[in-house]
């Protein structure tokens, strides 16, 4: 079946550091991929998605390539500030019109100044 | 994009009652999905609500225990039922826009406690 899996957490880092949140993933066809942010006491905010093979998302100074080789959709950010601080989420859909989203388990980012 | 509210935001209430959650969209959407985030956990499916006809239940959910309505395009609600601890969680609603059917926009969510 589809999954994804996720880093654990939690992730602690200090301002201006460097970021990667690891995420691969096992599905079937070829699944679309996104990052979701929840900021604390927040509901989920789309941050980034690709949706095929070697495609780039990229919002607010992140990133993920869709690598269709490795089954990986790693989040990086250059430089974090402590705005970023929040619960990620991996996850994929199967690109068919209905199909639920299948999450990672989150990873926590903490980020102090 | 799409924005979408729900109400009640939070909410604590007894064991045994129900609560009605709703999710309002600001444009007429394709598909609406409950999702069910436990504490330190990650998002799990509910169902989804179809508009005119009865929702699609995940296993593990049952329509006693989570009735769905989804009467028109831009408006669903979700009752937990018979309330216990165990259902403490925060409850979110998702839509697929027409356009964009591989991408979910979620509401706030809502934080329910029972005790």
């Amino acid at each position: 079946g589809n999954s994804v899996t996720q880093m654990e957490g939690p992730v602690t880092l200090s301002e201006e550091a460097f970021l990667t949140i690891n995420c691969t993933y096992t599905a079937t066809g070829y699944p679309s991929l996104f990052w979701y942010v929840q900021y604390p006491g927040e509901g989920l905010q789309l941050l980034l998605k690709a949706t095929k093979a070697d495609d780039k998302g990229s919002n607010k100074g992140f990133e993920a390539t869709y690598r269709k080789e490795t089954t990986s959709f790693h989040l990086e950010k250059g430089s974090v500030q402590v705005s970023d601080s929040a619960v990620y989420f991996c996850a994929l859909t199967t690109n068919q019109a209905g199909t639920a989203l299948i999450f990672g388990k989150g990873t926590t980012l903490s980020v102090s100044s | 994009s799409a924005v979408i509210s729900q109400k009640p935001s939070r909410d604590i209430c007894q064991r045994g009652t129900s609560l009605t959650i709703q999710c309002q969209v600001d444009s007429q959407v394709t598909m609406m999905f409950w999702y069910r985030q436990q504490p330190g956990q990650s998002l799990t499916l509910i169902a989804t609500a179809n508009q005119g006809s009865e929702a699609t239940y995940e296993s593990g959910f049952v329509i006693d225990k989570f009735p769905i309505s989804r009467p028109n395009l831009t408006f669903s609600t979700l009752t937990v039922s018979n309330m216990s601890p165990e259902d403490s969680s925060i409850y979110l609603c998702s839509v697929e826009v027409a356009g964009s059917t591989d991408t979910q926009y979620f509401g706030p969510g809502t934080r329910l406690t029972v005790l």
